[in-house]
């Protein structure tokens, strides 16, 4: 089966322009996650989605941050303006569903430099 | 807070077996995993736990203690490719919350 799919891979913008990053989950996976993982640190959840409404964003800085998931299948995530800080690796990831023995299954990711 | 704490690095020699500790906050504990990320790449599912005891697969083992927010990874036989972070991930209800990583470097 194919696995999660994001695009594009990698985007270098200056600080102050904006940003979007697109994800495909797993057939039939109902949830979607977008983390942020910055050099060093562990994947830190920004948004996750179940189908198309959202199940928690309380680490989404919304000032700049926006997602969505039309159609429940394709989401996108946005930046607008950006940071310095915001240099990161973002992977989107998928499950079935959201009990607790639910797999995440990770994009490669996008890796975003600001500068 | 919801800290999981995990060593930075670990070095290890290939052939060896190696245990990679994780220790976490108890409230409101619903499941552990272990996942394996390799420089540039995305994490990949390696364990489940959720019930105290040993969980084994192959090369790799997993051990839960619920009661002592205590967990590790055990690696027997290593291999170079082994050489990659390990992360510890707890889920907090619906959430799933990071350690920062075990960096693990197997020599020969």
């Amino acid at each position: 089966e194919a696995g999660v799919a994001q695009s594009p891979r990698y985007k270098i913008i200056e600080k102050r322009q904006s940003v979007a990053f697109w994800c495909n989950p797993i057939s039939g996976h109902a949830t979607l996650y977008w983390y942020q993982q910055i050099l060093g640190q562990g994947p830190k959840l920004l948004i996750q989605f179940q189908n198309n409404g959202v199940v928690d964003d309380s680490q989404l800085p919304k000032d700049r941050f926006s997602a969505e998931r039309l159609k429940g299948v394709d989401s996108t995530l946005k930046i607008q303006p950006a940071k310095l800080e915001d240099s990161a690796v973002y992977l989107c990831a998928s499950s079935l569903g959201t009990g607790a023995g639910y797999e995440q299954y990770f994009g490669p990711g996008t890796r975003l430099t600001v500068t | 807070g919801q800290n999981i704490d995990q060593p930075t690095e670990m070095t290890a020699t290939e052939g060896a077996i190696v245990q990679i500790n994780c220790t976490y906050q108890t409230s409101g504990f619903n499941g552990l995993f272990w996942y394996q990320q390799h420089a540039g790449e995305a994490p990949t599912f390696l364990s489940y736990n959720v019930l105290d005891g040993l969980e084994e697969k192959g090369r790799f083992s997993s051990f839960l203690s619920r009661s002592k927010g205590y967990s590790y990874l055990l690696l027997k036989e290593l291999q170079m490719k082994d050489s990659a972070s390990y992360l510890c991930a707890v889920r907090y209800g619906n959430k799933l919350v990071f350690g920062a990583g075990t960096i693990l470097r197997v020599k020969s």
